[in-house]
C-alpha cells in the first residue's frame, strides 16, 4: 500500500518569507503527483500537477519539484501572503485502479 | 469555469438514519470519486467510477455504503444506516479519465458534511 507522509503538519510564518512543505511517498511507481490546497470546510483545489517523468512544475510564486527515485516531492511558495493560510495536501497517483493516495496535509499560517 | 457540484452542503442526521449525498461531475469527465475526508486526515478513497462502472470500492463498507453513477452522468452515495463514526466530510472528484494517467488531474466539489447525532 502506498504511504503519503507530509511534514511538518503545521507551519506558522511571518508575511513575505520563503517556505517549503514536503511530501514524501513509499512507492516510487507513479504516474503523476499532484499538490492541492484546502481552504477550512471546504473542497480541494489543485494547485500543480507534476508527471512522473517531469521534475518540476511552476504556476506563479508556487513551484513544485518531484524526486521519485527518493519518493520526494517539495512545494515552494514564494514571498508568502495572509491569503496562502490554508491546508496544502499531496496525493500520488498509481496502482492497477490508478488511485490517489493523500498525505494528512500540511496547515500553512501566514501571519501579517 | 466548470466545477463538480455537490448536494447537500451540509447534513445533520440521527444514528441509524439514512442518508444520501448527490455528485454532478465537469460535463465530459469518464472518471468519478467519492472521498471520506477526517478532521485532520486527508481523503480516503472510497470508491471510483469509470463511466458507469465501479473501478474501486475496495474501502467502501458495504454493509452499510452503496454507490450508483447508473448514467454514467452524476452519482450518489448512499448510507443506512448512519453511524456515529461515518460524521466527517464527503468530497466529490472527477477528472477526465484520459488514456495517459500521468496528465489526468481529479478536481473537487465543494463537498458534504455530515453530522451523525
Amino acid at each position: 500500500k502506498q504511504e503519503v507522509t507530509q511534514i511538518p503538519a503545521a507551519l506558522s510564518v511571518p508575511e513575505g518569507e520563503n517556505l517549503v512543505l514536503n511530501c514524501s511517498f513509499t512507492d516510487s511507481a507513479i504516474y503523476n503527483l499532484q499538490w492541492f490546497r484546502q481552504d477550512p470546510g471546504k473542497g480541494l483545489t489543485s494547485l500543480l500537477l507534476i508527471q512522473s517523468s517531469q521534475r518540476e512544475q511552476t504556476s506563479g510564486r508556487l513551484n513544485a519539484s518531484l524526486d521519485k527515485s527518493s519518493g520526494r516531492s517539495t512545494l515552494y511558495i514564494a514571498a508568502s501572503q495572509p491569503g496562502d493560510s490554508a491546508t496544502y495536501l499531496c496525493a500520488v497517483r498509481k496502482g492497477n485502479f490508478n488511485k490517489f493516495y493523500f498525505g494528512s496535509g500540511t496547515k500553512l499560517n501566514v501571519k501579517p | 469555469e466548470a466545477e463538480v457540484a455537490q448536494s447537500p452542503r451540509y447534513k445533520i442526521t440521527e444514528k441509524s438514519q439514512a442518508v444520501a449525498f448527490w455528485c454532478d461531475p465537469i460535463s465530459g469527465h469518464a472518471t468519478l470519486y467519492w472521498y471520506r475526508q477526517i478532521l485532520g486526515q486527508g481523503p480516503e478513497l472510497l470508491v471510483q467510477f469509470q463511466d458507469e462502472s465501479v473501478v474501486d470500492d475496495s474501502q467502501l463498507p458495504k454493509d452499510r455504503f452503496s454507490a450508483e453513477r447508473l448514467k454514467g452522468v452524476d452519482s450518489t452515495l448512499k448510507i443506512q444506516p448512519a453511524e456515529l463514526g461515518d460524521s466527517a466530510m464527503y468530497l466529490c472528484a472527477s477528472s477526465r479519465g484520459v488514456a495517459q494517467l500521468g496528465t489526468d488531474t481529479q478536481y473537487f466539489g465543494p463537498g458534504t458534511r455530515l453530522t451523525v447525532l
